[in-house]
């Protein structure tokens, strides 16, 4: 079974700063997807980012990037030019497929509380 | 195009009591997982159907089922409902499971007293 571990429960930044959250995982497969979701006090889970496994180039969305390192099984989301409304629970997430198609679920680290302080 | 819809947004039973969500996803997608929100366990998968067929399946009792219709709308129920399944109950949903991006309703927020 998959694991995704997030080391940093909670975070504090100033805004306008640069964030960098972290996310381990640990899997034996060779073909997944990586996810960063971010969940606001609304509670709705929003999509940040995706990373393909079979990718070398770090995905990329306007002012969040991630350092996708497959060796060391690290996923790393940086946020530049922090804004309030980025305070948020931030999730890392794993998907393998399944062989027949279907899959196997996301499965989350415990989450990174982000807060931006003005 | 609309996003994923899930009713109610809110839900109080009681213990031994039974419960249905409904999830509608987001049109053209034909894969819907559900997952369980608790502080103490996080997020949980619960299942995912694809093609009104169960694909997969998490580690939760057999309480908890589902069903997919034609229409690619979802239920989900849970029959004999305990204090611990109190929690946020979200629906995703994907054009293709196991690699296309899931997109979350709103959620469930179930409470059991």
């Amino acid at each position: 079974a998959q694991t995704v571990t997030q080391s940093q429960p909670e975070m504090s930044v100033q805004e306008a700063e640069t964030v960098t959250l972290s996310c381990t995982y640990d899997t034996s497969e060779s073909n997944y997807y990586l996810f960063w979701y971010k969940q606001p006090p609304s509670r709705q889970m929003i999509l940040v980012i995706r990373q393909e496994a079979y990718k070398q180039q770090n995905a990329t969305e306007n002012r969040f990037s991630v350092n996708f390192q497959k060796a060391a099984k690290s996923f790393s989301l940086k946020i530049s030019d922090s804004q309030l409304g980025d305070t948020a629970m931030y999730f890392c997430a794993f998907m393998k497929p399944l062989p027949g198609g279907g899959a196997d679920g996301l499965t989350f680290g415990k989450g990174t509380h982000l807060i931006i302080q003005p | 195009k609309a996003g994923v819809t899930q009713t109610p947004r809110y839900l109080i039973k009681t213990r031994g009591q039974q419960v249905t969500l409904s999830c509608s996803p987001i049109s053209g997608h034909r894969s819907v997982s559900w997952y369980q929100q608790t502080p103490g366990q996080g997020l949980q998968f619960l299942f995912e159907y694809f093609s009104e067929t169960q694909r997969n399946k998490g580690n939760f009792p057999g309480r908890f089922s589902g069903r997919q219709f034609s229409n690619s709308r979802s239920e989900m129920n849970v029959s004999t409902l305990e204090l611990g399944d109190s929690a946020l109950y979200l629906c995703a949903s994907s054009q293709t499971p196991g690699t296309d991006t899931q997109y979350f309703g709103p959620g469930t927020r179930l409470t059991v007293l």
